[in-house]
């Protein structure tokens, strides 16, 4: 069965800091990950995903997020955060053969002024 | 222009009434979603049709009936709404079903809120 683990509910980090935000997936076969942010009162927005080769994913806003086949792990990252970076994040997965898309259970991303 | 839009943003209704919210895509995606994100955030996938056809119906009351009239439009209609129906309600849409790669594009959200 497929599954994705955010193990942190929120993070809080100080604006101009490095952040991580992280994700471990399990799955049968290929993995294709994608990463979401949803600000308050708003949709889910499509921040990056992994495919296939490089395992360093650049994405939307600054993000980018570094697929471990070993770990099985696909944490977002940003060299240096904003304060208008503070939303939810969710991480999902899906592979081959399947339909649906498994989303964690989000992290609550705060950056601190 | 809006990709995926719901109607309406926000239903407030009393128990036991009969409700729609309604879904529209601009993107040409033969894929459509309803996901339910209750009040602790979490996304649970309840409906995906595919065409206008259903490909997946998740553990969801039979209160709860999607209908797909073409590829753009996906509806949710529950009926005798209960109070743990409160929630906000995502549609979203993919290019094809059975390509894992795609991106998924959530629309708004609709919050119903249940008295």
């Amino acid at each position: 069965a497929q599954s994705v683990a955010q193990p942190e509910d929120q993070v809080n980090v100080a604006e101009g800091n490095p952040l991580t935000v992280k994700c471990t997936y399990s799955v049968s076969g290929n993995p294709y990950l994608f990463w979401y942010v949803q600000y308050p009162n708003r949709g889910l927005q499509f921040l990056l995903k992994y495919i296939t080769g490089d395992n360093l994913v650049k994405g939307s806003y600054g993000f980018e997020a570094e697929f471990n086949k070993s770990q099985t792990s696909f944490h977002l990252k940003k060299p240096s955060a904003l304060v208008s970076d503070s939303a939810l994040y969710f991480c999902a997965v899906r592979s081959s053969g399947t339909y649906k898309y498994i989303f964690g259970t989000g992290t609550r991303l705060k950056v601190l002024a | 222009d809006t990709a995926v839009s719901q109607t309406p943003k926000y239903l407030v209704t009393q128990m036991g009434n009969d409700k729609s919210i309604k879904c529209e895509q601009n993107l040409g995606h033969d894929t459509m979603y309803w996901y339910k994100q209750d009040s602790k955030k979490f996304l649970k996938i309840m409906f995906s049709y595919n065409n206008k056809e259903l490909i997946i119906n998740e553990t969801v009351p039979n209160r709860f009936s999607p209908k797909s009239p073409d590829k753009a439009h996906l509806n949710l209609h529950i009926n005798s709404l209960e109070l743990g129906d409160s929630a906000v309600y995502f549609c979203a849409s993919s290019p094809q079903q059975d390509r894992p790669t795609d991106t998924q594009y959530f629309g708004p959200g609709t919050r119903l809120t249940v008295l």
